[in-house]
């Protein structure tokens, strides 16, 4: 089984600023996808951005871009010039190639203020 | 294109009762998938079906149960309900099966409190 881990349970920053959320994550498998949601107060789940393990290129969307770092099995997620709209719980998330029993493996999420 | 759709939004249940809910996936996706989330715990994976079929299950109890309809609509069932079962149940539904590669789209979820 995997693991996901978000060590940091609360991020504060100012309006426009960057910030990096942080993702470590352990598994024996070596063809996997890597995903990062927001959960505003809606509750709605939202995908962010999708990683696939096999390309070594980093993904981007618009604000959002991440390193992925496959040896370190480190997966951050970086929010250039944050907006309020941003303010959500970020949840970083793992599975492997074609499902399994284990779903979607979820870290337990990074409460990210951005503060006016 | 509507979103996922799960009813009710919110509900109370007492111990012993059970409870379905339901979740209507986006037009074309034959995925359904289900997740639970609570404060201790986190989200935790429960089942996927794809084409009427439960093709992954998580590691709950065999009283959590699934099924999907031929038109991808899918319920959940929870039966002799126990106070830890309250949590917000999240569907999410996918173009198709194994989920990596085609993005999960979540609905709003059903928040079951259980009394």
């Amino acid at each position: 089984a995997q693991t996901v881990t978000q060590s940091q349970p609360e991020m504060s920053v100012q309006e426009a600023e960057t910030v990096t959320l942080s993702c470590t994550y352990d598994t024996s498998e070596n063809n996997y996808y890597l995903f990062w949601y927001k959960q505003p107060p809606s509750r709605q789940m939202i995908l962010v951005i999708r990683q696939e393990a096999y390309k070594q290129q980093n993904a981007t969307e618009n604000r959002f871009s991440v390193n992925f770092q496959k040896a370190a099995k480190s997966f951050s997620l970086k929010i250039s010039d944050s907006q309020l709209g941003d303010t959500a719980m970020y949840f970083c998330a793992f599975m492997k190639r074609g499902g399994g029993a284990d779903g979607l493996t979820f870290g337990k999420g990074t409460h990210l203020i951005i503060q006016p | 294109k509507a979103g996922v759709t799960q009813t009710p939004r919110y509900l109370i249940k007492t111990r012993g009762q059970q409870v379905t809910l339901s979740c209507s996936p986006i037009s074309g996706h034959r995925s359904v998938s289900w997740y639970q989330q609570t404060p201790g715990q986190g989200l935790q994976f429960l089942f996927e079906y794809f084409s009427e079929t439960q093709r992954n299950k998580g590691n709950f109890p065999g009283r959590f149960s699934g099924r999907q309809f031929s038109n991808s609509r899918s319920e959940m069932n929870v039966s002799t309900l126990e106070l830890g079962d309250s949590a917000l149940y999240l569907c999410a539904s996918s173009l198709g099966q194994g989920l990596g590669n085609s993005p999960l789209h979540f609905g709003n979820g059903t928040r079951l409190t259980v009394t």
